[in-house]
């Protein structure tokens, strides 16, 4: 069985500072890890991915996370963030096989005011 | 040309009654979901289909029942809709089961009364 815990349900951040996402994951098997994001009344939408390789994950709107096996960590992170980040974040994790599926964490909202 | 389209966005509907949504994908994939999101925001899996076929199928309750006549197509049906059953219902894809990420669709939000 596969698990995932955000620590954090909300973080509020002025805009232009970093934020760290945090998310931690629980598996028997090796892993795959995903970040989404949901903004308001909308669906999910894939920010980055760690499936093999470089365990810095570059992704969309300059995202990036890092996969650490010995802390079975992924945490999200941005440098710079903008009002527009405003949304919901979700780690999620999945491994191979056929009855494989995508588990997600509980989400953490990430409120960014000027 | 949306990837995973799902109807309606919205469906409001009495205590009771039978509905149905619909999902369909563009995007050549073999694998299709359901999952509900409910009212905190968790996200939970239903049902999974690979190129047709039933491959998961979570703990819900049996007045739930997906339908995929092919697979490009994953719908879901749900008799006696009870006021627990509101949420929102996301459809997704992916190439492979539980690999290389899905692509969602935008929801169906649903509301019993």
């Amino acid at each position: 069985a596969q698990s995932v815990t955000q620590l954090d349900s909300q973080v509020p951040v002025f805009e232009e500072a970093p934020v760290e996402l945090r998310c931690n994951y629980s598996s028997s098997v090796s892993v795959y890890l995903f970040w989404y994001v949901q903004y308001p009344n909308q669906g999910l939408q894939l920010l980055l991915k760690y499936l093999s390789g470089s365990t810095l994950v570059k992704g969309i709107n300059g995202f990036e996370a890092e996969f650490n096996k010995s802390q079975t960590s992924f945490h999200l992170r941005k440098p710079s963030v903008h009002i527009s980040d405003t949304a919901e974040y979700f780690c999620a994790v999945s491994h191979t096989g056929t009855a494989s599926k995508l588990t997600f964490g509980t989400g953490t909202r990430l409120q960014v005011t000027l | 040309d949306t990837a995973v389209s799902q109807t309606p966005k919205y469906l409001v509907t009495q205590m009771g009654n039978d509905k149905s949504i619909k999902c369909e994908q563009n995007l050549g994939h073999d694998t299709m979901y359901w999952y509900k999101q409910d009212s905190k925001k968790f996200l939970k899996i239903m049902f999974s289909y690979n190129n047709k076929e039933l491959i998961i199928n979570e703990t819900v309750p049996n007045r739930f029942s997906p339908k995929s006549p092919d697979k490009a197509h994953l719908n879901l049906h749900i008799n006696s809709l009870e006021l627990g059953d509101s949420a929102v219902y996301f459809c997704a894809s992916s190439q492979a089961p539980g690999g290389d990420g899905y692509t969602f669709g935008s929801g169906t939000r649903l509301t019993v009364v």
